[in-house]
């Protein structure tokens, strides 16, 4: 069965950077698009991106550009989010999310369990 | 990218229908038949239960479904149950193979 799983909780400090894995298992992993939704606490879902797991590929969301990037390891097919310069408006769970293509980014039918990362000094 | 406009909450009873909105502009949900709608348990991962506007995955019951009307989206509950009670986004692809989401809707089961 199609399965995401994602990296433990993280606490960062302000300045640090953090990175967020996502193992995917289950299915061919270059046959479909890896989506990553941020949600802070108490809040909506935001789309940050995608990226195209063949060409590697990222796409960002206004508003998620220079401090985070998106890559992969085919190999051990895992996705990865990296965020650079925390800040306290960080503080959210991350979920990466598969979708129904190659380069689906609405439709995602298949989720992680969510990593929480908390910026705090 | 704004994102796009959804009530805040609607309620219903048990056994009612509810129907949630979700409006966006000619360059996200009316330029494109590309409209999923999720819900949202609390501490739970979103599920996915309406894609391509209208369509549903495996497993969700037909109480779920999904229409559009210009640059507006609809979900509706009928047969409203107490394990609906959840937090509800939709999200529409926006071009440039980017999306949004909206705001998110909390039905409340009376």
């Amino acid at each position: 069965q199609v399965q995401l799983v994602q990296s433990e909780s993280e606490l960062k400090k302000p300045g640090a950077s953090v990175m967020v894995s996502c193992e995917a298992s289950g299915y061919t992993f270059s046959d479909y698009a890896i989506n990553w939704v941020r949600q802070a606490p108490g809040q909506g879902l935001e789309w940050m991106g995608w990226i195209n797991t063949k060409t590697g590929n990222p796409t960002y969301a206004q508003g998620f550009t220079g401090r985070f990037d998106l890559s992969l390891d085919t190999s051990v097919s895992t996705t990865y989010l990296r965020i650079s310069k925390l800040n306290a408006e960080d503080t959210a769970i991350y979920y990466c999310a598969r979708a129904l293509s190659a380069a689906g980014t609405a439709e995602n039918a298949y989720w992680g369990q969510g990593t929480l990362v908390t910026v705090s000094s | 990218q704004s994102a796009l406009t959804q009530p805040r909450s609607v309620s219903g009873s048990p056994g009612q229908s509810v129907t949630i909105s979700c409006t966006g502009t000619s360059s996200d949900v009316g330029g494109h038949n590309l409209v999923t709608w999720y819900q949202q348990h609390p501490g739970k991962a979103p599920k996915f239960i309406i894609y391509d506007v209208s369509k549903r995955p495996s497993g969700v019951p037909d109480r779920f479904s999904g229409s559009k009307s210009g640059n507006t989206a609809f979900l509706t509950i009928s047969g409203l149950r107490a394990d609906d009670e959840a937090d509800y986004y939709c999200c529409s692809y926006a071009g440039r193979y980017t999306s949004v989401f909206g705001t998110g809707t909390k039905v409340t089961v009376l």
